[in-house]
Order: structure tokens, then C-alpha cells, then sequence
């Protein structure tokens, strides 16, 4: 079975410093790891990926993700944080067995102090 | 391209009444997926089609809803008959290749309450 964990509700982060999303994952293949972006009242965007490949996947913005096999994590990373980024932000994860369901985490508030 | 176009962007109703919402996809994906979103339950795929198949539905909570999708470019998601706990942020998206990269192309939303 797949699941993810987003053990961070809420991120407060003040503007120009690095960031930090949590993400760990469970999946019984190869995992297919994801964050999306979802401002106020919009529909989810899609940030980054990772199938295969480099462990460090580059995104839109400036966002930036490590694949952790060992930690089964996949952490969301920016090394300065702007006040537009606040937002909410879900890792999602799907096996490479077939099955075309991304499963979403519960999603991580981010909010950048000026 | 306009994106993935839902309607209505809101919807207010009262218990027992039927609702439809309605989905068009981007031009050329093949792929539909229904969510909802919810404070409790955060994102949740009820059902998606592929070729205007549907695929997998298991996610649909239990007879009230239907979703069909009678061409490439349109899907509905009906509740019939509604209830207050159905109250929440039903989602469209759309991908070119069955999902397969994770790249879904999200609409707006319809944000629907039932008194």
C-alpha cells in the first residue's frame, strides 16, 4: 500500500532564509515522488518530480527536492525563502507497478514572514 | 490553452437536492481524474477515466455520486441526493499520458455546500 507523511502542518519561515518541507513515503515498488503547490482558492500545480535518475531534482521557482532512498524521503527545498512562496504544499507519491493513482499527503502549510 | 475549466466555480444547496458539476479537460490529454478536497480528509481521488473509460472508481464514497464522462472533452460528477457532508472542494485534472509522470493539470475547483 502507498502513504505519505507530511509530519509538518505548518512551516513559518522568515523571507531570505533556506526552507524545508518533510516528506516520507511508503510504497511497495520503485517509488514516483511529487510535490505540488496549491495557492488560495486555485487548483494544485505540479512543483517537481522524481522517477528515476539524479536524487536531486530541480522544480519551478526555485524549489528543489532530495530523493533519500534509505530515509524514504523526499524533502521540498529552497535555499531563499520570498513571501509569494506562502502557500500549501503536497507531496504525493505513486509505485511504478501500473496503478495510476497518486496518493497525496495531507499537505504542509508554508508561510513566509517579511 | 485555457487549462482544465470547471464549473460551477461555487455551489450552495440544500440537503436532498441533486448536484452536477462539470469538468473540461485540456485539449488532448486522455486521462480524467475526479478529487475531493476536504480540512478532514485533505485530497482524495474518487475516480478517473482514461479514453473516457472509467478506470477506477473505488474511491467514489457510495451510490449518491456518479461521475460520466460521454467524450474526450467533458465529464460530469453528480450527487444525487446530496447531504451536508458531501460539503467540499471537488477537483478536476487532466493528464496526457494516463497519470504516468504525475503531472496533472489541475482545474479550479468547484467548491460545493449543502445545508
Amino acid at each position: 500500500a502507498q502513504s505519505v507523511a507530511q509530519p509538518e502542518d505548518q512551516v513559518n519561515v522568515a523571507e531570505g532564509n533556506p526552507l524545508t518541507v518533510k516528506c516520507t513515503y511508503s510504497v511497495s515498488g520503485n517509488p514516483y515522488l511529487f510535490w505540488y503547490v496549491q495557492y488560495p482558492n486555485r487548483g494544485l500545480q505540479f512543483l517537481l518530480k522524481y522517477i528515476t535518475g539524479d536524487n536531486l531534482v530541480k522544480g519551478s521557482y526555485g524549489f528543489e527536492a532530495e530523493f533519500n532512498k534509505s530515509q524514504t524521503s523526499f524533502h521540498l527545498k529552497k535555499p531563499s525563502a520570498l513571501v509569494s512562496d506562502s502557500a500549501l504544499y503536497f507531496c504525493a507519491v505513486r509505485d511504478d507497478g501500473g496503478a495510476n493513482n497518486l496518493f497525496f499527503g495531507t499537505g504542509t502549510r508554508l508561510t513566509v514572514i517579511p | 490553452d485555457a487549462g482544465v475549466i470547471q464549473s460551477p466555480r461555487h455551489e450552495v444547496t440544500e440537503m436532498g437536492q441533486e448536484v452536477t458539476l462539470r469538468c473540461k479537460p485540456i485539449s488532448g490529454h486522455n486521462s480524467l481524474f475526479w478529487y475531493r478536497q476536504t480540512m478532514m480528509r485533505g485530497l482524495e481521488l474518487l475516480i478517473y477515466f482514461n479514453n473516457n473509460v472509467p478506470i477506477d472508481d473505488s474511491g467514489m464514497p457510495e451510490d449518491r455520486f456518479s461521475a460520466k464522462m460521454p467524450n474526450a472533452s467533458f465529464s460530469t460528477l453528480k450527487i444525487q441526493p446530496s447531504e451536508p457532508r458531501d460539503s467540499a472542494v471537488y477537483f478536476c485534472a487532466s493528464s496526457p499520458d494516463r497519470g504516468n509522470t504525475g503531472e496533472l493539470f489541475f482545474g479550479e475547483g468547484s467548491r460545493l455546500t449543502v445545508l
